[in-house]
């Protein structure tokens, strides 16, 4: 298994507040990605990342924003937290990019 | 707009029987196709993949089809098993594009005994 963790696992949260998931990887790939899942949705791409300090949006990044200053790290921030953000948060990298991406166990969070 | 789309929800069948889940695309720039695995409270795994100068990948009891001129792909699990019970996710990518895959809804499979 690719290795990924993801912090916190699970997060409760009240609306407004500000919210920083973290992305951890050990395999020194180049490609990471953020992602949200929700039920008739699929995965959808929030931001991902082709190198450190180097990122780009997604199809739903309204309302979040990213950040890597380590090949290691991937940070996902919810300025102000609403409730439809409430869903699992999934990180994946990719060595080349595209393709193939292995998948964190993923974040659930709950936005009160 | 929904450039990849698993339009069945979900699918029952028997544990022995074949399970054919179905994926539909309409940007005919990608040259990738991938299907993942989800399990409850997991991350999606991949299973299998296909480029587009192919027609048919297998992989034990996986198989891919590709009609690129449907803009359709399926994936074939023979004989079905009570582990394959999860989520399939079927995926597209362009190599020509930004280096992201574009994800379907998901069929959620369920095997009977």
């Amino acid at each position: 298994d690719a290795g990924i963790t993801q912090s916190p696992r699970h997060k409760v949260t009240e609306t407004g507040t500000p919210v920083t998931l973290r992305c951890h990887q050990t395999e020194n790939h180049r490609y990471m990605y953020w992602y949200r899942q929700d039920p008739g949705h699929g995965l959808r791409l929030i931001h991902y990342s082709y190198g450190v300090k180097d990122t780009d949006k997604g199809e739903v990044s309204d309302g979040y924003s990213v950040s890597r200053s380590k090949t290691e790290d991937f940070l996902l921030t919810l300025e102000s937290a609403t409730s439809s953000q409430t869903s699992v948060y999934f990180c994946a990298i990719s060595e080349l990019g595209g393709e193939t991406q292995y998948f964190g166990p993923g974040t659930r969070l709950l936005v009160l | 707009d929904q450039q990849v789309k698993q339009n069945s929800p979900s699918l029952s069948v028997q544990e022995g029987r074949i399970s054919i889940l179905n994926c539909d695309y309409t940007n005919s720039m990608f040259d990738y196709f991938l299907w993942y695995k989800k399990y409850p409270a997991e991350g999606p795994t991949f299973l299998i993949s296909i480029s587009s100068i192919k027609d048919k990948n297998e992989d034990g009891r996986f198989t891919v089809f590709l009609n690129k001129s449907a803009k359709h792909l399926s994936l074939h699990i023979v004989p079905s098993q009570p582990g394959d019970s999860a989520v399939y996710f079927c995926a597209a990518y362009s190599v020509q594009g930004a280096q992201k895959l574009v994800f379907g809804q998901g069929t959620r499979l369920t095997i009977n005994p």
